[in-house]
């Protein structure tokens, strides 16, 4: 199993981005897909899910609205996308995949996508 | 802030036993599994343990979980250079409905 993620963003407050994760070695749609977000020097924060065999997500209350979880199974490829960057949006943001809505991150993408917001 | 409370930072000699605590509330640990990862500087996590104790495939004996009501430890025995790194405990939180993370535990091996 591997999950390929998305380079490194910079990009302004107010702009859209969309970053992606590439899953390969699997059967994309046997395991849901979440991203999880780290600032820097701090911990990991659960953000939102996918089921990549009939798209039921589900979101943390706290980015509900900002971010939209996709997947699309004919690319093996699960996105998080924002339409309005912030400042506090800067941080790594990693997929990770899981067997059932609530089980654990079994396998990481690599080192992550850096996404930079600034002025 | 993190949902769940872990210890900022840890330590221990080559050779002793640490152990990393992780508190939460009934809506968490106390009513769910937890899950431990291990992160170096630079990496991604990795899973280390899950279901409370349970280890992948690859991971040493020297790591173990376990819990205790609304908290739940990690304990490295016989600790090696190697183990110096963070370590997150998560787990489910039915209020949230998905996993709740500690703000992560730097380990350092003196």
């Amino acid at each position: 199993v591997q999950l390929e993620q998305s380079g490194a963003e910079v990009k302004k407050p107010g702009e859209s981005l969309r970053i992606s994760c590439k899953g390969s070695g699997y059967r994309f749609s046997n395991f849901w897909i979440s991203w999880l977000r780290q600032k820097p020097g701090k911990g990991l924060e659960w953000m939102a899910r996918i089921d990549p065999s009939d798209s039921n997500t589900a979101y943390n209350p706290s980015f509900q609205g900002h971010v939209t979880i996709s997947a699309d199974k004919s690319t093996s490829t699960a996105y998080l996308q924002w339409t309005s960057l912030r400042a506090s949006d800067t941080a790594i943001y990693y997929c990770a995949t899981h067997t059932g809505s609530r089980g654990w991150y079994e396998e990481w993408g690599g080192q992550g996508t850096l996404v930079t917001v600034s002025s | 802030q993190s949902v769940l409370t872990q210890p900022p930072s840890a330590s221990g000699t080559p050779g002793q036993r640490v152990t990393i605590s992780c508190s939460g509330t009934r809506s968490n640990i106390g009513s769910n599994t937890v899950n431990w990862y291990q992160q170096f500087p630079g990496a991604a996590p990795k899973l280390l343990i899950y279901s409370n104790y349970q280890r992948p495939s690859g991971v040493p004996d020297r790591f173990s979980g376990s819990t205790s009501g609304t908290s739940a430890y990690l304990a490295i025995s016989g600790l090696q250079s190697e183990d110096e790194a963070d370590y997150h405990c998560a787990g489910w939180d039915d209020d949230v409905n998905g996993q709740v993370f500690g703000g992560g535990t730097t380990l350092t091996v003196l």
